[in-house]
């Protein structure tokens, strides 16, 4: 059974439009992770958390917001969607030092 | 700032050939590295990792890495490559700190042909 799931799998937005993805993890860990993956490129770290109603700015957050209201849940919020957000949108959760990856989230916005 | 260098952005090989997939590291500190693969439109999955000890790293079907502290690398290896091996290879480090997320490195593209 996946630890890491996420909602939607994908999505077509507006721009100016709000967009939520959703994470959840069964791992019991207290790190998650939300990453952008642009084409033919590696993962970025946009927010982190590490602990319920606390999150952290990573590489990247400008035009995104983190909610992460329970321990097993960790939002990533586009206010104000842009055609440059457009991306492959990846959650994880970490225990020492390894991160387990959800599947992805393919986010177009037009 | 750590980084992580995969010079080759694209490998081709034929079915049975050997792969090597270069990894090249900057970090002052003791690294934690990682190798993930990525098939078309799916999630990464996890290859191998490094902590500590036997520089030499076995991972699943087949894959194995090694670790060099004197030239800052962890490349990848694979003595006979399947199709099935076509997929995008990211070097991924982390640094140890609990907040810190991973830094990757831009992948590498393998394509094998029968």
């Amino acid at each position: 059974e996946a630890a890491v799931t996420q909602s939607p799998r994908s999505k077509v937005a507006v721009t100016g439009g709000k967009v939520t993805l959703s994470c959840h993890q069964t791992n019991n860990h207290d790190y998650m992770y939300w990453y952008r993956q642009d084409t033919g490129h590696g993962l970025r770290l946009i927010h982190y958390s590490y602990v319920a109603d606390s999150t952290e700015k990573g590489d990247i957050p400008d035009g995104y917001k983190a909610s992460r209201p329970s321990q097993e849940n960790f939002s990533l919020i586009l206010e104000l969607a842009s055609l440059s957000q457009t991306a492959v949108y990846f959650c994880a959760s970490k225990d020492n030092y390894e991160q387990y990856f959800g599947p992805g989230t393919r986010l177009t916005v037009l | 700032a750590q980084s992580v260098t995969q010079p080759d952005a694209r490998v081709t090989v034929s079915e049975g050939a050997s792969l090597q997939l270069r990894c090249k590291y900057s970090y002052s500190g003791t690294p934690y590295l990682f190798w993930y693969v990525q098939y078309p439109r799916q999630g990464l999955q996890l290859l191998l990792k490094y902590y500590s000890g036997d520089p030499v790293v076995q991972g699943v079907n087949g894959f194995e890495a090694e670790f060099s502290k004197s030239n800052s690398s962890f490349h990848l290896r694979k003595a006979s490559v399947h199709w099935s091996d076509s997929a995008v290879y990211f070097c991924v480090l982390s640094v140890g700190n609990y907040a810190q997320g991973l830094t990757f490195g831009l992948g590498t593209r393998v394509s094998v042909f029968p």
